[in-house]
């Protein structure tokens, strides 16, 4: 199946900080979808995006699907940033339609 | 509107216990799909329903099991809990492409 691997790990930042995140992708996909896990466990959706890119606030995300990765930028951070940050697809075609594969996520730390 | 919802929000249980996890789905989704994740992890695909039938499954094993009902919502049964069942299960609807994912019920078997 799809192999989804995030960069990097682990991200220290002060707060007003910008990040970037990323996510690549081992076969082509017919979306993918970034998440914020809060300390609860709840998943966020922050972005639907399986091209091209989109804005929402202080977030925005690219995603060149020929190249098979994704970038999250995170701009001025916040202590509510904190937390795990991960990206999901589905392998395109096949019967694995609808199926999410995940990566092991980004542990973001924003301090004050 | 009201998202994903899920039920009990945690649960312990002892070792060869069965469990039974509740989720409805948004309003207007009718596909389910249910993940299991461990600690320190990403979540795990379990199996996804459709028009209540199991249309995919992962790499899990028969003690997992699942059912869906014609209002959409659906159930994730565990028979014969191991220790390695505790986790968050996380239950996800959509209608499309884009799922949308409820609180999660963290297990823990004792």
């Amino acid at each position: 199946g799809i192999q989804v691997e995030q960069s990097p790990p682990d991200l220290i930042l002060q707060e007003g900080a910008n990040s970037t995140l990323r996510c690549n992708f081992s076969d082509s996909v017919n979306n993918l979808q970034w998440f914020h896990q809060n300390p609860w466990g709840q998943l966020i959706n922050l972005f639907y995006i399986p091209s091209g890119t989109k804005q929402n606030g202080r977030l925005s995300a690219t995603t060149v699907a020929t190249e098979r990765y994704s970038l999250l930028y995170i701009s001025s951070s916040q202590t509510t940033d904190s937390g795990v940050y991960f990206c999901a697809a589905p392998r395109r075609g096949g019967t694995s339609y609808g199926k999410l594969t995940f990566g092991q996520g980004t542990i973001l730390t924003v301090h004050p | 509107d009201a998202g994903v919802t899920q039920s009990p929000t945690h649960l312990i249980k002892t070792r060869g216990q069965q469990v039974t996890l509740r989720c409805s789905p948004k309003s207007g989704h009718d596909t389910v799909s249910w993940y299991q994740q461990a600690l320190g992890q990403g979540p795990q695909f379990i199996f996804q329903y459709y028009e209540e039938e199991e249309r995919q499954r992962g790499n899990f094993p028969d003690r997992f099991s699942g059912h869906q009902f014609p209002n959409y919502s659906s159930e994730l049964n565990v028979n014969a809990l191991l220790l390695g069942d505790s986790a968050l299960y996380l239950c996800a609807s959509s209608r499309a492409n884009e799922q949308f994912f409820g609180p999660g019920t963290r297990l823990t078997v004792l």
